[in-house]
């Protein structure tokens, strides 16, 4: 079973900090990992994906990722309002087949 | 470029009636999926077509639901009959992947409401 695992919050941040959102996957093989960002009563965005080990730097938003713990991230920095929103992990596998977490609730206060 | 096309935006409809979802993906788009999104968790894969073949559709309950995508373009999700627990967003998501690593773009759902 390709389970993926995310909590789910709400991560409370103050404005101009940096959130960490976390997520670990149970089947090694996956190919890549997705995250979306999902305001609430829109359907998701993409933010970034990553596949290879280490760091991957778009903006203010970096994903980390260690295939040995099997453990996934996403950074932001200096977190705006604009930011809350619910934050969904996904692993791709063959075929190009999504399997997604339920998401972590981030709330950035002003 | 236009985005991925659904309709209807809202539907309301009371248990044991039938509901039919069309989506129309993103041009040249092979890729397309109908997910299942209930409140306060993540999407959840129904079915998956390549072109106009299925390639998942493992957790779509075949005794109720059932979809097509004519030509490999356009697509249908139907559901008969309806049961409470269908109350969800019905989201649509195309890829241009054709085998290899490709990134979903969403519509903007289908939110039903079974009374």
């Amino acid at each position: 079973q390709k389970e993926v695992e995310q909590n789910s919050g709400p991560l409370s941040v103050p404005e101009g900090a940096i959130a960490s959102l976390n997520c670990t996957y149970s089947d090694r093989g996956s190919q890549s990992f997705f995250w979306y960002r999902q305001y609430s009563g829109k359907s998701p965005e993409l933010i970034m994906f990553i596949y290879s080990n280490g760091d991957k730097e778009d903006g203010r938003f970096t994903a980390q990722l260690n295939k040995a713990s099997q453990y996934v991230s996403l950074l932001i920095r200096d977190s705006q309002p604009s930011d809350s929103a619910t934050y969904l992990c996904a692993a791709v596998y063959n075929f190009n087949k999504f399997y997604f977490g339920s998401g972590t609730k981030l709330n950035v206060k002003p | 470029e236009a985005g991925v096309a659904q309709s209807p935006r809202y539907k309301i409809i009371e248990k044991r009636q039938s509901v039919a979802f069309w989506c129309n993906p993103i041009s040249g788009h092979a890729t397309l999926y109908w997910y299942q999104q209930i409140l306060g968790q993540g999407p959840k894969l129904l079915i998956q077509f390549q072109n106009n073949g299925v390639v998942d559709d493992s957790q779509l309950p075949k005794d109720r639901f059932s979809a097509e995508r004519l030509k490999g373009v356009d697509s249908t999700l139907k559901i008969q009959p309806a049961k409470l627990e269908d109350s969800a967003v019905y989201l649509c998501a195309s890829s241009l992947a054709r085998g290899g690593i490709g990134t979903q773009y969403f519509g903007p759902g289908t939110r039903l409401l079974v009374l």
